[in-house]
């Protein structure tokens, strides 16, 4: 089976902090993606990547950015927290080109205060 | 962008029924998926889609391209379906990937 992991479930951070949220799958998937989960906004995505130092954004990427320097993982970065940010935060992989069934990760609850 | 539109918002129903969720597209997409979203916050895979009719136990599913529409079947609901279904269209070509969730069905399947 697929196993995409996220290094936190629940994250607690101040305003201006910088903020590292990991994920990590095991497939070998070339697509991996960031989501945030809003009430009433539905799944967004933030930033995706198609192979290691690749990287597409997303629909709402300000605020964020990302790295992957290895394949099998994707950094999402905040670089200085705001309260506007926080948010349940989804990654993803899928295999890659023609097949794009997407796998998630369990989800990290960010809190900004 | 594509636009996903998902119906009903909401719906309750008692253990035992049956029910029908729908996932419209607003454009041509490579690739529908459907998930569940448990009360955890876990998106759990139900099917992937992009035409034709698939089956997993009490669950179904089937998009029509053409029409651009899908459709995920519930029958013999229990409790523990309970949660968020959500679908997502996907669209990829050369240079481009454009991937849009629906705002989600919320079920409630009571005893």
């Amino acid at each position: 089976d697929v196993k995409v992991t996220q290094s936190s479930r629940y994250l607690v951070k101040r305003t201006g902090e910088k903020v590292f949220l990991e994920c990590v799958q095991d497939m070998d998937h070339e697509n991996m993606f960031w989501y945030r989960q809003d009430p009433g906004l539905g799944l967004r995505l933030i930033y995706f990547s198609y192979d290691v130092k690749m990287k597409e954004k997303g629909d709402i990427p300000e605020g964020y950015s990302v790295s992957r320097e290895k394949k099998e993982r994707f950094s999402l970065i905040l670089e200085s927290a705001s309260t506007n940010q926080t948010s349940m935060y989804l990654c993803a992989s899928s295999p890659g080109t023609g097949y794009h069934e997407q796998y998630f990760g369990p989800g990290t609850r960010l809190t900004v205060t | 962008g594509i636009q996903v539109e998902q119906s009903p918002p909401d719906l309750i129903l008692q253990e035992g029924a049956n029910s029908t969720l729908r996932c419209n597209f607003s454009d041509s997409v490579n690739n529908l998926q459907w998930f569940h979203q448990n009360p955890w916050g876990q998106l759990i895979n139900l099917f992937y889609i992009p035409s034709g009719t698939k089956q997993n136990g009490r669950l179904s599913a089937t998009t029509v391209a053409t029409e651009r529409y899908s459709l995920l079947y519930i029958s013999s609901s229990q409790t523990t379906d309970s949660g968020v279904y959500f679908c997502a269209a996907i669209n990829s070509g050369a240079g481009s990937y454009q991937l849009t969730f629906g705002k989600g069905t919320k079920l409630s399947v009571i005893p």
